[in-house]
């Protein structure tokens, strides 16, 4: 089994739906992370946690936000989705500071 | 600001080839620096990390060269192989204890290898 689990992997949705993205992880990792990636740009921070009681905002989180259900599981929502937000999201996690990342397979999501 | 700059950005080889990837840093404090592999549709994999003191790490048919006075790496790639064909990315980290985990991407080459 994947250590780092997705889901959707794929997902379409319209302007100004609220959707959510769940991620998973086995490797017993504290730090988890949320990353887009656009062509061109690379990938880009948009949330990380610590541990479940801590919440830290990336470079681009603005129309985004995150839950910490418990050490294993952090989800991502767009609240009111927008063209724009149509990327690859990945879910990484790691094991200390400046640690190899390990990622999730990724979520193509498709904002009309 | 710390930033990583990768070149080419696209690169196209014959399968059995050689080919070497560049990735050029100002990154302060300097931690390591990481090469990550992405198929197409699947999340970037770690292939090496070099940290201050190493110029040279292999594994398999990959050797990363890092030079710390120059703020220089480069991945090279021998013999490649259809599967070699993904986007490779470096990612360095500096020692400064803040933020995410003080690590800044370069936005990726993409290698295709031809049959």
């Amino acid at each position: 089994d994947a250590d780092v689990t997705q889901t959707p992997r794929n997902r379409i949705t319209k302007t100004g739906k609220r959707i959510m993205l769940e991620c998973s992880q086995t490797k017993g990792h504290d730090r988890m992370y949320w990353y887009r990636q656009d062509p061109g740009l690379g990938l880009r921070l948009i949330y990380y946690s610590f541990d479940v009681k801590d919440i830290n905002k990336g470079e681009i989180s603005d129309g985004y936000s995150v839950s910490r259900q418990a050490q294993a599981k952090f989800s991502l929502s767009l609240e009111s989705a927008i063209p724009n937000q149509t990327a690859l999201y990945f879910c990484a996690t790691s094991e200390t500071y400046g640690g190899a990342q390990y990622f999730g397979p990724g979520t193509r999501l498709l904002v009309l | 600001k710390n930033q990583v700059e990768q070149s080419p950005q696209s690169l196209i080889i014959l399968e059995g080839k050689n080919c070497t990837l560049q990735c050029n840093y100002t990154v302060s404090p300097f931690s390591n620096l990481r090469w990550y592999k992405q198929d197409t549709g699947r999340g970037p994999v770690s292939l090496t990390i070099m940290t201050f003191s190493e110029n040279t790490k292999s594994n398999g048919r990959y050797t990363a060269t890092l030079d710390a006075d120059t703020k220089q790496s480069s991945l090279h790639i021998t013999a490649s192989q259809l599967s070699d064909s993904a986007s490779y990315i470096c990612v360095v980290s500096d020692n400064s204890g803040g933020g995410a985990d003080g690590l800044t991407f370069g936005k990726g080459t993409h290698l295709i290898i031809q049959p």
